[in-house]
Parts: structure tokens; sequence; C-alpha cells
């Protein structure tokens, strides 16, 4: 089955404290991103990934890193979270055959908090 | 810079009723992507839609059907015959051909009422 899977679905940890959302997908999509989800400000962007080594920022990286060493992987890392990035995180994935052209696919994300 | 609007945070409607989400953006690409997202109270995001700018036909797909007017940069999604299984946050999102990044509205959630 075609999917985008992501671990650990649910996470409580504390600030300061460093951590890993895994993120993977078996489609051989090139493009891969993630987003964050809030209410009332709908999804924003983090990172994206183009190919393997090859990330960029989205609108709001600030707090995040992360790595794209296998193609159907793209962690997200969060080297020291603050309560300001408890929220429920979405992985996706798609072709590229063009620039911003191609349909993602999510993951069930990951919902964070951050004490 | 780029952006979508869904001015509607929330609508109520009951069944059968008919509903238009609406959805405006902004761009200054000539070539860009159009889509629409369903999150039901479940959770995960159901893809619905996509529409490149070159492309201003009018879509429909069972109860549902979208309307993509580039002169009014708008790309509206309306539901007929609502169903209570329609309950769900929807989002509109931009892509264009300059940028990798995706551009998504705050969402508009529909409650249908049986």
């Amino acid at each position: 089955e075609a999917q985008v899977t992501q671990n650990p679905r649910y996470l409580i940890t504390v600030t300061g404290k460093k951590l890993t959302v895994t993120c993977s997908q078996n489609m051989n999509h090139e493009y891969m991103s993630w987003y964050r989800q809030d209410p009332g400000l709908g999804l924003r962007q983090i990172y994206y990934s183009m190919n393997v080594e090859v990330t960029d920022k989205g609108d709001v990286p600030e707090g995040y890193k992360v790595s794209r060493k296998e193609k159907r992987n793209f962690p997200l890392i969060l080297e020291s979270p603050s309560p300001n990035q408890t929220s429920l995180y979405f992985c996706a994935s798609s072709l590229a055959r063009g620039k911003g052209a191609d349909t993602q696919y999510f993951g069930p994300g990951t919902r964070l908090t951050v004490l | 810079a780029q952006k979508v609007t869904q001015a509607q945070t929330e609508i109520s409607v009951v069944e059968k009723e008919d509903v238009t989400l609406d959805c405006v953006y902004e761009t200054r690409d000539t070539t860009y992507y159009l889509f629409w997202y369903k999150q039901p109270p479940s959770g995960e995001l159901v893809f619905l839609i996509r529409r490149n700018s070159f492309d201003e036909q009018n879509e429909i797909s069972g109860r549902y059907s979208w309307n993509f007017q580039k002169s009014t940069s708008s790309f509206n999604f309306t539901i007929t015959a609502s169903q209570v299984v329609d309950s769900a946050v929807y989002f509109c999102a931009l892509s264009t051909s300059g940028t990798y990044k995706y551009i998504f509205g705050t969402g508009t959630r529909l409650k249908v009422l049986a």
C-alpha cells in the first residue's frame, strides 16, 4: 500500500530535550516536506526537500532541522524543543515532475506537546 | 508574495443544503497550481483536487464541484446536497512554478447538521 508513515504519532516531551520525528514514504517520491498545523493558522511549511541531500526552508524553519540522506526518509529534528513548538506535524511527499506541480500525499500526523 | 485566503472560518449547514467554500489566492507567477484538501475529524489530510493555472474549466466529481476563475483569483469549492460525512476542515493550497513551496489557507470548518 502506497503511504507516508510518521513516528511517533503522539509525543509529550519537556523543554530542551532533543527529539526526532521520522517520516518515510514508499512511493519513490522525490519531494518531501514537513508542515505544522496550528489552530487558526492552517498548515505552514517548515522545510522541504527536492531530492537526496537537497533541502530548503519553508515559511517557519526556526527551531527545526531536517536531513535527507535517503530518498524514502525525511526526519524532522527539534534539537531544543520549546513550548511554542507544541503542534500537529505532518509529513508529505510527491513526485517532482515540475516545480510545484504535483499533488502531495500526507502522513497521519504527529501530535507533539512540549512542556 | 504568495497568499491563500479562506475568509470563512466556519460554516454550518443543514443536511442536503448546498454549500460553497471560498478560496482566494495571490501570486505573480503565471504558472501555478491550486489544490483542495479535506481534513475529517479523524485528522488525516485527504487530497480532493488539483488544478493548474492554464486550465480554467470547472470540474465536477459527484456532489463536489470546483469553480476556477483567474479573473477574480478564486478557486471555490461547492458541495451539493451536503451530507453529515462532509463535516470536516477544508484547506485550499497554492504552489507556483517559481518555487517548491506550498502555501495553505487557514481552512474552513464545515459542519453539516442532520
